[in-house]
């Protein structure tokens, strides 16, 4: 069975640290990676996707993929209290659903 | 460009009602997924169409359903409802299946169904 495991959390962090976001998946065959934030009460939000192994920035994020470990992470720098939510990791493979993991959620204290 | 859009966006049914949820996907995208998000199992792929036809299929039983029509549009239905299908039901629209290449999927609003 296809699976995307994210440590559920809370992790917490101060405001203006790193936040590393962390996911593994089983699925050798998975060629594109998501990240989506969610607020609570909220849908799903796109952060960033990344479909070649090494780093991928956008802005305060980077995403870092590493497919020989099935290994995809996200780093927020200087976190900001609104950065507080639950980070969703997906994975897929073209044709096929996304499959996501259950979320880890991020607490940034002022 | 406007988002996804679902409605309604609350539902209250009782046990053994059905219910059809409707969603239209971002103008231009033509496929359009379903999920089931709860608490306890997380975002859970319900079925993927793109014109008009079922692509790919979760596993859940017979009693979710869905359809897509030639303007893209997307319902789902749930027929012979149990307590535990109270969760929030997301509606995502991508351009193609399956995210082919480099497309991403973007998701709605959601329709939070509670079933008593």
């Amino acid at each position: 069975q296809k699976e995307v495991e994210q440590n559920s959390g809370p992790l917490s962090v101060p405001e203006g640290a790193i936040a590393s976001l962390n996911c593994t998946y089983s699925d050798r065959g998975s060629q594109s990676f998501f990240w989506y934030r969610q607020y609570s009460g909220k849908s799903p939000e796109l952060i960033m996707f990344i479909y070649s192994n090494g780093d991928k920035e956008d802005g305060r994020f980077t995403a870092q993929l590493n497919k020989a470990s099935q290994y995809v992470s996200l780093l927020i720098r200087d976190s900001q209290p609104s950065d507080s939510a639950t980070y969703l990791c997906a994975a897929n493979q073209a044709g096929t659903a996304l499959i996501f993991g259950k979320g880890t959620t991020l607490s940034v204290s002022s | 460009k406007a988002g996804v859009t679902q409605t309604p966006r609350y539902l209250i049914k009782t046990r053994g009602q059905q219910v059809t949820l409707s969603c239209s996907p971002i103008s231009g995208h033509r496929s359009v997924s379903w999920y089931q998000q709860t608490p306890g199992q997380g975002l859970q792929f319900l079925f993927e169409y793109f014109s008009e036809t079922q692509r790919n299929k979760g596993n859940f039983p017979g009693r979710f359903s869905g359809r897509q029509f030639s303007n893209s549009r997307s319902e789902m239905n749930v027929s012979t409802l149990e307590l535990g299908d109270s969760a929030l039901y997301l509606c995502a629209s991508s351009l193609v299946p399956g995210l082919a290449g480099t497309d991403t999927q973007y998701f709605g609003p959601g329709t939070r169904l509670t079933v008593l």
